[in-house]
């Protein structure tokens, strides 16, 4: 059974750069099957997905977050990393990692988040 | 603003039947599929119903989904007092915002 952990610094500095790991445990992620993906919740709102990594290291960003998102992973390590930059008070979330589930089916997209990790909780100081 | 539009709160009585619609448009709902997440306070999502109405092992067929063009629903019957919790649908975005985009949540109030 696929499990995943969120690591990292729960504060992190205005203007400068929050770095997340997700360790994937029970499952490789170097499996052509699954995206890795990473969302995030604001403290009292919704989820707003941040970006998703294939196997093979091609990645799919949020639009809105682009400019400040890498995600990358560590095959050796089973991990994949989560680095937004710039950081302000409105990134202060909390961030989940997940598998991420999706297919392409006659012209339709086929997408889900399964499993999640437990969450991480990052606030951005001024 | 989500680009997914969801009723904020529903209630219902225990052993009642809910549902918790979600709106979207031809660019997402209407030609992608559609999935539901439910989060219990303090928790992680959990995903409900995958490729518009299909449950993962384990989640009971209390559990429903369903899509008509631009909308989808989320169907509880036999409500339970742990069914009390936030869902949220998703989906993928064909525009030029391309990506997931989630609903704004619901919160379900077991009376």
């Amino acid at each position: 059974q696929v499990q995943l952990r969120e690591s990292g610094p729960g504060l992190v500095k205005a203007s400068e750069t929050l770095s997340l790991t997700c360790t994937v445990s029970g499952g490789s992620i170097n499996n052509n099957n699954y995206y890795w993906g990473w969302i995030r919740q604001p403290p009292g709102k919704g989820l707003e997905w941040i970006g998703s990594i294939y196997y093979s290291g091609s990645t799919y960003y949020n639009p809105s977050l682009k400019s400040r998102v890498t995600i990358s992973e560590d095959t050796s390590k089973n991990q994949f990393s989560l680095r937004l930059s710039s950081v302000t008070a409105a990134d202060t979330a909390m961030y989940f990692c997940a598998r991420h589930i999706r297919r392409d089916s006659s012209g339709s997209v086929r997408n889900w988040f399964d499993p999640w990790g437990q969450g991480t909780l990052v606030i951005v100081s001024s | 603003q989500s680009v997914l539009t969801q009723p904020p709160s529903v209630s219902a009585a225990p052993g009642q039947k809910v549902t918790i619609s979600c709106s979207g448009s031809s660019s997402n709902i209407g030609n992608n599929y559609v999935s539901w997440y439910r989060q219990l306070p303090g928790t992680a999502p959990k995903l409900l119903i995958y490729d518009n109405d299909k449950r993962p092992s384990g989640i009971p067929d209390r559990f429903s989904g369903s899509k008509s063009g631009t909308s989808a629903t989320l169907g509880i019957t036999g409500l339970q007092t742990e069914d009390e919790a936030d869902y949220y649908c998703g989906t993928w975005e064909n525009s030029l915002s391309a990506g997931q985009v989630f609903g704004g949540g619901t919160k379900l109030t077991v009376l």
